[in-house]
């Protein structure tokens, strides 16, 4: 069974204090490994996705990376508007179009 | 990126009625859409794959007479909660896969 771990389960941070979000998975075969950042009352928006292990990407002050077994989220001098759940989800490799595997999510706090 | 509308955004239904939820791609074609419910504080839960044309595959414990999808053009899936009970009240989210997963900003349903 496809599995998502992610910690901590909730993060407080202050405003430039940079730190990193783990996600641990297994997975029968990864298609990708998808990062969102969800608001209170909101959809997930998506961040990031990632097909294989050694693989990077950045966006402002995120960076996500990807090993075989977990993902990180680094967040570089965070601030107050980084505030948020960010969510992390696999897809398994198969014929058709597969539903993400969710993660409970990490809840961040910045404060000022 | 790819956008995903939804409606409507909240709904106030009373207990016994039957409530239908939107999901609609913008800017691209979707074979396939996702339903998910999610809980307060609580990560998102698959119900149902919806797919074009075709029945909707639901997963364990979803009722598919409760739920009904219906995924009847390339751009529309509803979703209709019937004898809406408090219990279903919850932040019902949609997604679409054009390559990546695009999630809709939900609808947030209060049974009374």
């Amino acid at each position: 069974e496809d599995q998502v771990t992610q910690s901590p389960e909730a993060l407080r941070l202050q405003e430039g204090e940079s730190s990193s979000l783990n996600c641990s998975y297994t997975v029968s075969g990864l298609r990708g490994l998808f990062w969102y950042r969800q608001d209170p009352g909101k959809g997930p928006e998506f961040l990031f996705t990632l097909y294989s292990a050694g693989e990077e990407k950045e966006k402002e002050r995120l960076k996500a990376t990807l090993t075989k077994k977990e993902s990180f989220l680094h967040i570089t001098a965070p601030k107050p508007e980084d505030s948020a759940t960010y969510l992390c989800a696999v897809q398994a490799i198969n014929s058709g179009n597969t539903p993400l595997v969710f993660g409970k999510g990490t809840r961040l706090s910045v404060i000022a | 990126g790819a956008v995903v509308s939804q409606h409507p955004s909240w709904v106030i239904c009373k207990s016994g009625t039957s409530v239908k939820i939107e999901c609609r791609s913008l800017d691209f074609q979707a074979t396939t859409m996702f339903w998910y419910r999610q809980f307060p504080k609580q990560s998102l839960m698959l119900m149902a794959t919806s797919n074009e044309g075709s029945k909707a595959t639901y997963e364990q414990g979803v009722e598919k007479d409760k739920f009904l999808i219906n995924h009847a053009s390339l751009t529309l899936s509803t979703l209709t909660v019937t004898s809406a009970h408090p219990e279903d009240s919850s932040f019902y989210i949609c997604s679409a896969d054009p390559y990546e997963q695009y999630f809709g900003p939900g609808t947030r349903l209060t049974v009374t």
